[in-house]
């Protein structure tokens, strides 16, 4: 079946230092991506989106790249802080008409170094 | 905080008794969705509400769970006859009804089935 995946389970950044946390996806007629933080004991917190129509999305610290061409999507996160320390999700909403259900992947873990 | 409420955070249950969640969704989100989560996974979709109409269930949704939002607000997911594997997290989301688009998550209810 479609799934979605991370090419990483843990990443170990300094702080102060970019992260990049990227994520694979494998149905090409996805047409909508969201990028999760999870933190322990939590539920899923939305950072940003994607539309399959844009390559790039910008928000507060946070860059979504979008490569349609390889299926690929990623999470850039500028100066990491400790606060950002948690596990990522990659979800693809359904492409099928009507279907509005989330696909996760398994998780990013990050960690921040002090 | 996004708003999403759910009830009660934590159960502990033996195994073949039931089990009851409530939902609180966004006030004015039409859609209300129900997740389960297991340790170490991503997020996956158990069932989905357009106000008070199911529209959606996956093939997780065994008939010993069902899911009613009576009224097109708050939503109940309950499992009968609990077994072991049932012992996960389980999470609500609400969503405005306009398409494919943001999905705001709860704090989720943890279950422990012994």
């Amino acid at each position: 079946g479609e799934s979605v995946g991370l090419h990483l389970p843990t990443l170990s950044v300094q702080e102060g230092d970019n992260s990049i946390i990227n994520c694979a996806y494998s149905n090409s007629a996805s047409d909508y991506f969201i990028w999760y933080k999870q933190e322990s004991g939590k539920g899923p917190q939305f950072i940003i989106d994607i539309r399959s129509n844009m390559d790039k999305r910008q928000g507060q610290r946070v860059t979504v790249l979008l490569n349609k061409t390889v299926k690929h999507l990623s999470l850039q996160i500028a100066a990491t802080q400790p606060g950002d320390s948690a596990v990522y999700f990659c979800a693809e909403a359904g492409s099928g008409a009507g279907s509005y259900q989330l696909t996760f992947g398994k998780g990013t873990k990050l960690s921040v170094i002090p | 905080d996004t708003g999403v409420s759910q009830d009660p955070r934590h159960k502990i249950t033996k195994r073949g008794q039931n089990v009851t969640f409530r939902c609180d969704p966004i006030s004015e989100h039409n859609r209300l969705y129900w997740y389960r989560q297991t340790l170490g996974q991503g997020p996956e979709f158990l069932t989905y509400f357009q106000n008070e109409a199911q529209l959606e269930k996956s093939r997780l949704l065994s008939d010993r769970f069902s899911a009613e939002r009576p009224k097109g607000s708050f939503s109940t997911l309950e499992i009968q006859r609990t077994e072991q594997g049932d012992s996960a997290m389980y999470l609500c989301a609400s969503s405005r009804g306009g398409g494919r688009e943001t999905q705001y998550f709860g704090p989720g209810t943890r279950l422990l089935v012994l």
